[in-house]
């Protein structure tokens, strides 16, 4: 039902390596989010966006950089991957749907790094 | 935001009513009870909400109490793929400035048993 992706869906990758887990959404929803989920744990919000050029720190502190050029787009960096970056990624998006708002979730990606 | 209580498992049996309780003893007037779940490692996804008035869609029921602090979620034929976690989440309806920064807290854990 919801119009948001993420790729890739799972990635392997060595440590000290760059990395961008990607985001779309085609709802022309204006806040992003990003979650960080460990197996069997709690979701934690790492990075929100309110709209273009605009993006903040969630609760849970993140070595993670986030961007926001494009309202549709909202990719996640990790300048050098470590061991301790391991962790399921997922994009949500919020829109307005009959005078409430709604998280709307793409698949996520689930990170290991090595 | 409220905070809200929930067991942290249940089971079902396949074909019977899976009623998930929760608790928000603190919930303010112009809070909204909403409930999503988790399917494995997926993204969550937005079951129903309401404000007081008891809700029902084609994925559920939500039965609010009068004094507006306790909320149960009703599947009315649960199968075997609504073994998921469940979330139970008191929040303003709309954000005017900001970002719905949900906090999906541990849940409740549903097996539904053949």
């Amino acid at each position: 039902e919801a119009d948001i992706y993420q790729t890739p869906r799972y990635l392997v990758i060595g440590t000290g390596k760059k990395i961008t887990l990607e985001c779309s959404q085609t709802m022309g929803h204006d806040k992003m989010y990003w979650y960080q989920q460990d197996p069997g744990m709690e979701l934690h919000l790492i990075h929100y966006s309110y709209g273009v050029n605009s993006t903040e720190k969630g609760d849970l502190s993140s070595e993670s950089t986030v961007s926001r050029i494009r309202t549709e787009h909202f990719p996640l960096t990790l300048e050098s991957a470590r061991p301790s970056h391991t962790s399921q990624y997922l994009c949500a998006s919020s829109g307005r749907v009959q005078s409430n708002e709604k998280l709307f979730f793409g698949s996520g990606t689930q990170l290991s790094v090595l | 935001d409220a905070k809200t209580t929930q067991p942290p498992s249940m089971d079902c049996a396949e074909g019977r009513a899976a009623n998930l309780p929760c608790n928000h003893s603190t919930i303010s007037g112009n809070e909204y009870v909403y409930w999503y779940r988790q399917i494995h490692s997926q993204g969550p996804q937005y079951i129903i909400h309401g404000l007081k008035n008891n809700e029902t869609n084609e994925m559920a029921s939500l039965i609010i109490t009068e004094d507006r602090k306790s909320s149960t979620l009703i599947l009315p034929h649960a199968t075997l793929r609504d073994t998921a976690v469940y979330y139970c989440i008191v929040r303003v309806a709309l954000i005017i400035q900001g970002a719905q920064k949900l906090v999906f807290g541990q849940g409740t854990r549903l097996t539904i048993n053949p």
